[in-house]
């Protein structure tokens, strides 16, 4: 057990809708990471929060968002589905905001898309 | 395109026998970590390592920082089915932004 917990373990819905993938961070943690695992594209960074702040950006959509709250938990936002962002979302939380980091995951979503 | 390459993608052993998974990048990197991922599970950390030309063990598990920190090797010692995974590794550059390579997906069959 990383620590770190996601809600929810899975999600199914379909084309155009919107949802909202929540993840807690180990205690203590001031960095969340998102990340999209596809079976094509292996595991993608989405964004960086460090307390409350965005701190880094990589592959995500604009369709896609994300916040982190004043008590740390953050949560993804993924609007207007299609059929391709169905994955593994992974959370992932650290101490350290720059520099080298070792990052702890969590277990997961898995968002399906029909 | 992968910033980092992994290779090889697939490698199924039998247990008991050694083995070695590479990473590869074109871009320096200020740490690099290994990561194993089961089916199903987040990626758990197995190692990071920081200076080039490190060298680092975890029992049969052996990590090491090329001398340019482009690229790191994860050498396995009588392996065992235990060990099947899928082996990430990860940069960090300095402004904290890090890869994943694609991984290699091991089977270590008894």
């Amino acid at each position: 057990d990383s620590g770190v917990t996601q809600t929810p373990k899975h999600l199914i819905t379909a084309t155009g809708q919107r949802v909202t993938l929540r993840c807690s961070p180990r205690s203590g943690d001031l960095s969340v990471y998102w990340y999209q695992q596809s079976l094509d594209q292996g595991l993608q960074f989405l964004i960086q929060y460090y307390n409350g702040e965005e701190r880094a950006k990589g592959n995500i959509l604009e369709r896609f968002s994300a916040q982190q709250f004043p008590d740390l938990h953050s949560e993804l936002n993924l609007s207007s589905l299609e059929l391709g962002d169905s994955a593994l979302y992974f959370c992932a939380s650290s101490s350290a905001g720059v520099g080298y980091n070792e990052q702890f995951f969590g277990p997961g979503t898995r968002l399906t898309v029909l | 395109t992968q910033l980092l390459e992994q290779s090889p993608q697939f490698l199924s052993i039998q247990e008991g026998e050694n083995l070695t998974v590479y990473c590869n990048s074109s871009s320096v990197f200020s740490s690099l970590q290994w990561y194993r991922q089961e089916p199903g599970e987040g990626p758990v950390l197995l190692v990071t390592v920081v200076t080039g030309g490190e060298v680092k063990k975890l029992k049969r598990l052996t990590f090491q920082f090329g001398d340019a920190r482009k690229d790191s090797s994860l050498h396995i010692t009588a392996a065992q089915p235990g060990d099947t995974g899928l082996y990430l590794c990860a940069g960090a550059s300095g402004n904290n932004d890090m890869r994943f390579g694609a991984g290699t997906r091991l089977t270590v069959k008894p």
